[in-house]
């Protein structure tokens, strides 16, 4: 029953070291998102998957590259690390991206700290 | 650009009492959900509601979306230390291709 799985679930990163988050589901879901959490901002997002083979800038792309490797897998890479890059990341995923706003299902999050 | 305005930002309430949490917005919605998210772990979906003047409960919450779409509310009766956490809301829009445009959250802490 493991839905939306995110590693790793911690990482501290030097200033412009690369790295990659990774994000799995398994509900057979076709689009998926990746989100940052700051305080007092909500969820801002950074790219999405509307379906496998496709991606889509979103709100925060600067910094990032993202990668759709199946249907089950999407992952977020920081070519090098900044200290505004601190945050917790989220993964989530849906059954489509378009319709009355399709429930979104929401990994534990990765915490990222760039010193 | 589409926003979602939450009020009050902070709350915090002895148990036994009611609040409401307020979330805004200019722009009309197609849909809007409420999640809840809880330390280290991700938002955790509540309600979706999708009728203009739409009322849903869950067993002490009630949700409302605004007769013209633009705003909801969650209401809390006889809060719990259980309801302790982040309560986000989210809206959706056909011109936006469904993506959800979250609220900045409303940190609720319930004290016994």
């Amino acid at each position: 029953n493991a839905g939306v799985t995110q590693t790793p679930k911690f990482q501290v990163l030097k200033t412009g070291q690369s790295m990659t988050l990774q994000c799995a589901q398994d509900m057979n879901h076709n689009s998926m998102y990746w989100y940052r959490q700051d305080p007092g901002m909500g969820l801002r997002l950074i790219y999405y998957s509307a379906s496998e083979g496709t991606t889509d800038k979103g709100e925060v792309p600067n910094g990032y590259n993202v990668s759709r490797l199946n249907k089950r897998e999407f992952s977020l890479r920081l070519e090098s690390a900044a200290p505004s890059q601190t945050s917790v990341y989220f993964c989530a995923s849906s059954e489509a991206s378009t319709g009355v706003g399709q429930p979104q299902h929401f990994g534990d999050g990765t915490r990222l700290s760039i010193l | 650009t589409q926003l979602l305005e939450q009020s009050p930002q902070f709350l915090s309430i002895q148990e036994g009492e009611n609040l409401t949490v307020y979330c805004n917005s200019s722009s009309v919605f197609s849909s809007l959900q409420w999640y809840r998210q809880e330390p280290g772990e991700g938002p955790v979906l509540l309600v979706t509601v999708v009728t203009g003047g739409e009322v849903k409960k869950l067993k002490r919450l009630t949700f409302q979306f605004g007769d013209a779409r633009k705003d909801s509310s969650l209401h809390i009766t006889a809060a719990q230390p259980g309801d302790t956490g982040l309560y986000l809301c989210a809206g959706a829009s056909y011109n936006q291709g469904g993506k959800l445009i979250f609220g900045q959250g409303t940190e609720l802490s319930v004290k016994p």
